[in-house]
């Protein structure tokens, strides 16, 4: 049963347009919620969270969203460089401190 | 600060086989995980720790053990290597299980044949 969903698994932008990657979760005790950023033969590294507290996030070009009630959240990128192109995970933390991770979104930024 | 370093990078088992893969952190940190990631599934938990001496079962322990027998060293074995064990192990480590993310080092391709 997977409790942390990202349906799409590819997404393809324009240099300077933006990139929107979603999510979608099941467990409403989720407290908190990441995105990380993987490169190839890399280890994911952290990118931004949000507390369930909030609904909106914001990291110089990054902006995560929070939707309770729709248990939903997305991560925005404006503009997208090319430099952005990596496998995004999404990750929500179960209360016990442990993160469930999503299945992961491969976004290409195109010069 | 080398942060968290996993050897080896790749190894290639048969069937059978044990081995054991090492995790190291310099961060002091009290927390540390080990993932694997296979297509389309993302990361799934295998064991964690909350501190020297101590270990748990995550979301997938079966044919796993491990071993935090110093706070900077996490150790995941494989004591009889599977073709499904074939996979890509993370490690990670952080200071707080709340809202502190959790630090990744770069994995360990394992292959079994």
């Amino acid at each position: 049963d997977q409790q942390v969903k990202q349906n799409s698994p590819s997404l393809s932008v324009q240099e300077g347009r933006i990139s929107i990657l979603n999510c979608d979760y099941t467990n409403s005790m989720f407290d908190y919620f990441l995105w990380y950023k993987k490169y190839p033969a890399e280890g994911p590294t952290f990118l931004i969270s949000i507390s369930s507290i909030k609904d909106k996030n914001e990291d110089g070009r990054f902006t995560v969203f929070l939707n309770k009630s729709a248990k939903h959240l997305s991560l925005h990128i404006v503009p997208s460089q090319p430099g952005d192109s990596a496998v995004y995970f999404c990750a929500a933390n179960n209360q016990g401190g442990k993160l469930i991770f999503g299945q992961g979104t491969e976004l290409s930024v195109k010069p | 600060n080398a942060g968290v370093t996993q050897t080896p990078k790749f190894r290639v088992l048969k069937t059978g086989q044990s081995m054991t893969l090492l995790c190291a952190q310099d961060m002091n940190h009290e927390y540390m995980y080990w993932y694997r990631q296979d297509p389309g599934m993302g990361l799934r938990l295998i064991h964690y720790s909350v501190g020297e001496g101590t270990t748990a079962k995550g979301e997938v322990p079966d044919g796993y053990n491990v071993s935090r027998l110093k706070k900077q060293n996490f150790l995941l074995g494989l004591e009889s290597a599977a073709p499904s064990q074939t996979s890509v192990y993370f490690c990670a480590s952080t200071q707080n299980m709340g809202n502190q993310p959790q630090h990744f080092g770069d994995g360990t391709r394992l292959s079994i044949l």
